[in-house]
C-alpha cells in the first residue's frame, strides 16, 4: 500500500511569486485535504477535494487554490506569495469525506518565502 | 466555535517515566470526533487514535492510553514507561459532524524523552 507522497520536499520562493505543490493520495483514497502548519503551531485546514470538486474550505484567501485530478492526486496553488505563507504544507488523504474517516498525512512540503 | 487547547508547550521526562499530555476541547456539536496525532521530526503526522463523542470508554494500546471525559471536555493521553522514540510533537484534534472532515488542531505538546 502506497502512502501519501508530496513534492517537492523543500521550496524557496520570493514574495509575489506563485507556487504549486503536489500530492499523491494513498491507494484507494478519493479525498484529499490540505493543511498549513506555521512554525510552532498546529496545522490549519485550507481546503478539501472530493471527486475533483472543492468540498470544504477553511479561512484562507482566494489566492490559495487547488485541483484534484481523476487519479485523485491533487495540487495546491498559492499566488502572490507573502512572507507569512512560509510554512509546512501537509496533504492528507482519506477514503471518503466525513468526520469519521481518518486522515493519512504525507511528510509535507516546507515552503520558505523570502 | 470549536477550539482545542494543549496547555503544555513542552515536556521533558527521563526514559521509563510515565507522562500525560493534556487536551481540552470546545464544541457546540453533540457529535464529534477527537484525535491524537504524533509528529516526529520528519514532519509526517502519524494517526494514533480516534474517539467519537458517544464513546467515553478509556482505551489502552500497548504503552499508550487515553482518558476521555465529556464532563470536563478533556481527552488526555498517557504514555507509560516512555522511550526515546516517543520524542515528538503530539497534537490533539477535533472534527465536527458538519462539513468536510477538517480537523481543528491544538498547538501541540513537544515531548522530549531523555535517555
Amino acid at each position: 500500500e502506497t502512502g501519501v507522497t508530496q513534492s517537492p520536499t523543500h521550496l524557496i520562493k520570493t514574495r509575489g511569486q506563485q507556487v504549486t505543490l503536489r500530492c499523491s493520495s494513498q491507494s484507494g483514497h478519493n479525498t484529499v485535504s490540505w493543511y498549513q502548519q506555521a512554525l510552532g503551531q498546529g496545522p490549519q485546514f485550507i481546503f478539501q477535494y472530493y471527486r475533483e470538486e472543492e468540498n470544504g474550505r477553511g479561512n484562507f484567501p482566494p489566492r490559495f487554490s487547488g485541483l484534484q485530478f481523476p487519479n485523485y492526486s491533487s495540487e495546491l496553488n498559492v499566488n502572490a506569495l507573502e512572507l507569512d505563507d512560509s510554512a509546512l504544507y501537509l496533504c492528507a488523504s482519506s477514503w471518503r469525506p466525513g468526520y469519521n474517516s481518518p486522515l493519512h498525512f504525507g511528510n509535507g512540503t516546507r515552503l520558505t518565502v523570502t | 466555535a470549536q477550539k482545542v487547547t494543549q496547555a503544555q508547550t513542552e515536556i521533558s521526562v527521563v526514559e521509563k517515566e510515565d507522562v500525560t499530555l493534556d487536551c481540552v476541547y470546545e464544541t457546540r456539536d453533540t457529535t464529534y470526533y477527537l484525535f491524537w496525532y504524533k509528529q516526529p521530526p520528519s514532519g509526517e503526522l502519524v494517526f494514533l487514535i480516534r474517539r467519537n463523542s458517544f464513546d467515553e470508554q478509556n482505551e489502552i494500546s500497548g504503552r499508550y492510553s487515553w482518558n476521555f471525559q465529556k464532563s470536563t471536555s478533556s481527552f488526555n493521553f498517557t504514555i507509560t514507561a516512555s522511550q526515546v522514540v516517543d520524542s515528538a510533537v503530539y497534537f490533539c484534534a477535533l472534527s465536527e459532524e458538519t462539513g468536510a472532515n477538517n480537523l481543528f488542531f491544538g498547538t501541540g505538546t513537544r515531548l522530549t524523552v531523555i535517555p
